[in-house]
Formats: structure tokens, sequence, C-alpha cells
């Protein structure tokens, strides 16, 4: 069973526009959200995150949107550019066994291009 | 600094056949983590070491074996190599007391005939 479903495999956006990612989860125990950016041929790079006593944490051109009672966050990219055209990852996390060994469940991910 | 390394970058086995994976990261990071990524299916943990001399199972560690041979290296090895372990493998690693936010390598793209 999916925990962290990204049900857009592919985003197609004009430059300049507002470029917006969806994820849902299911497992009420996840406190911390990330998204990943990813490049072909590179591994994930951390782009964002929020904690789950927050709904929204911005950073630049990029924010993200929690909500906990809908299970769903979000990625706002404004204004989208062509270098923001990669595979985008949701991830969530929560501490195993007290033990702080946090684990990343991921999403899908959605393939994002900016059209010029 | 280099963050995580891994080796080598491609590789191509034979049914049956062993390999190790070596990953290793330079910023002193106390829990290190493999993944896999297949097409359409984000990234699975195959191995996680929450700290040097500890080492625990993810969602997909059939197949697998892993090594924390000291804080920096954390390596995955495939004893008898199957074509459904063709995929990209992933290595990471975390700094303590921080809530999930892990950093990458550029992974090893790895097929098996």
């Amino acid at each position: 069973d999916q925990q962290v479903k990204q049900n857009s495999p592919s985003l197609s956006v004009q430059e300049g526009r507002i470029s917006i990612l969806n994820c849902d989860y299911t497992n009420s125990m996840f406190d911390y959200f990330l998204w990943y950016k990813k490049y072909p041929a590179e591994g994930p790079t951390f782009l964002i995150s929020i904690s789950s006593i927050k709904d929204k944490n911005e950073d630049g051109r990029f924010t993200v949107f929690l909500n906990k009672s809908a299970k769903h966050l979000s990625l706002h990219i404004v204004p989208s550019q062509p270098g923001d055209s990669a595979v985008y990852f949701c991830a969530a996390s929560y501490a195993y066994s007290g033990a702080g060994s946090y684990q990343l469940t991921f999403g899908k991910g959605t393939k994002l291009s900016v059209i010029p | 600094n280099a963050g995580v390394t891994q080796t080598p970058k491609f590789q191509v086995l034979k049914t049956g056949q062993s390999m190790t994976l070596q990953c290793a990261q330079d910023m002193n990071h106390n829990s290190m983590y493999w993944y896999r990524q297949d097409p359409g299916m984000g990234l699975r943990l195959i191995y996680y070491s929450a700290s040097e001399g500890t080492t625990d199972k993810g969602e997909v560690p059939n197949g697998y074996n892993v090594s924390r041979l000291n804080k920096r290296e954390f390596s995955l090895r495939l004893e008898s190599a199957a074509p459904s372990q063709t995929s990209v493998y992933f290595c990471a690693s975390r700094e303590r007391g921080t809530s999930g936010e892990q950093y990458f390598g550029p992974g090893t793209r790895l097929t098996v005939t």
C-alpha cells in the first residue's frame, strides 16, 4: 500500500507561470515532509521541507503548503523557469523506534517540464 | 567537500555474479541509507544504518547485504545478482538530530543480464 502518492506523473507549465505539484499521504504518523528535485543521471537534491506543526514554508520561489486534515501537501514554484524542469519527489518521515532513525517514504515522482 | 560519493557509476553483471557497491560520505553524518530507484516506482529503501555499528532492513532488503565499515562508509553487496536487481542505486546520509533531510550520492546504474 502506497503511503505517499503523487498522482500526476507529469506536468507541463509555461515559463513564468506557477507550477503546482501535489502529494497525498495516508500515514498519520508522518510529521515531516520534504520535496526533492532530481535531474537525469544525478542523485536527488533536497529542495524544501515542512514540519507538521506548520502549514506553510517558503524559500525564494518555492513554497510548500501542508493541509493535515486532508493529508495533502503541495509545492508551488513561482515563477517557473526552464531550469526547474526535473522530476520532483515528495517524501515523508517520522522517528522509528524512538531512536531518531528517521526514514523517508517517497512518492513516485512528478516530471515537471517548463516550456520556454 | 565531496558530500556523498558512490562507486562504480555503472556496472553490468551476469546473473549469479556478485558485487559490492561502495558509498562514502565526508559530512560526519551518523545515519546512512541505500535506496533503489526503478522506473515509475520512486525510491525504495533497501537497508539503513542509524549509526556506526548498526544496520536494519528497509522496505526491499531481499537479495542484499550491507556493511557499515566505519562512520564514513556504507557498502551494499549483491551476493548472487538477478535481473530483478537491475536498477539505479542511491546512497544517502543524514545528520543526527535532523528530522529527515538526507543527502544523496550520484547513483550507480546496475544492469543484470
